[in-house]
């Protein structure tokens, strides 16, 4: 059992590039999210789907882009990268009958130059 | 909005000895969760401990329990004979309950355990 998996673990991108954080569980979690952390700021709330097809905005939304085709997988884009967006990203899945356990993966530690 | 503040950035313990974080959290909700994540140097996000707020007894997990007291929103944790293991980012964390999926954090403490 995998849990939840990111990928990739570490990534530098230059201003205006674009990319894709993975975000994939097996564990049939109806919720999935994704949180930023940066320093002295705790985690904040990106995006979080809660099923296949539905999305909706979290805490700190702008410049991220995300879609639920799967109920396994939950992509983050970032369309354009900017230096703001340098921090370490972590996605997250929790079941619809135990909301109070959420599983976190191991992160992403997104550097843009 | 809720909140979540941790107070201390920054604790430290002997080994061996007793140490306890705060967390005061602002809700007008009355079904929540409260949880307490650790963050070691591997930057996984452990659960510590969680506690329902319509639960009355605190919660323990092994060396782990919770101070809870609902009515002046304060979810404090102990941790007993502290390890060097135990150094990690310890993060507060509200859920609002029935169907919320968002976690609201402090900001963290920074815990250190020395020998």
């Amino acid at each position: 059992n995998a849990g939840v998996t990111q990928t990739p673990k570490f990534q530098v991108l230059k201003t205006g590039q674009s990319m894709t954080l993975q975000c994939a569980q097996d564990m049939n979690h109806e919720y999935m999210s994704w949180y930023r952390q940066d320093p002295g700021m705790g985690l904040r709330l990106i995006h979080y789907s809660v099923g296949a097809g539905i999305t909706d905005q979290g805490e700190v939304p702008n410049g991220y882009n995300v879609s639920r085709s799967t109920t396994e997988d939950f992509p983050l884009r970032l369309l354009s990268a900017a230096p703001s967006q340098t921090s370490v990203y972590f996605c997250a899945s929790s079941s619809l009958v135990r909301l109070y356990e959420q599983y976190f993966g191991p992160g992403t530690r997104l550097t843009v130059t | 909005a809720q909140t979540v503040t941790q107070s201390q950035p920054e604790m430290s313990v002997q080994e061996a000895e007793t140490v306890t974080l705060s967390c005061t959290y602002d809700t007008s909700e009355s079904d929540y969760y409260l949880f307490w994540y650790k963050q070691p140097p591997s930057r996984q996000m452990i659960l510590v401990i969680r506690q329902e707020a319509y639960k009355q007894q605190n919660a323990t997990e092994n060396r782990f329990s919770v101070n809870f007291q609902k009515a002046a929103k304060s979810f404090s944790l102990k941790i007993s004979d502290s390890q060097l293991g135990d150094a990690a980012m310890y993060f507060c964390a509200y859920r609002r309950g029935r169907g919320s999926e968002k976690l609201v954090f402090g900001k963290g403490t920074k815990l250190t355990v020395n020998p």
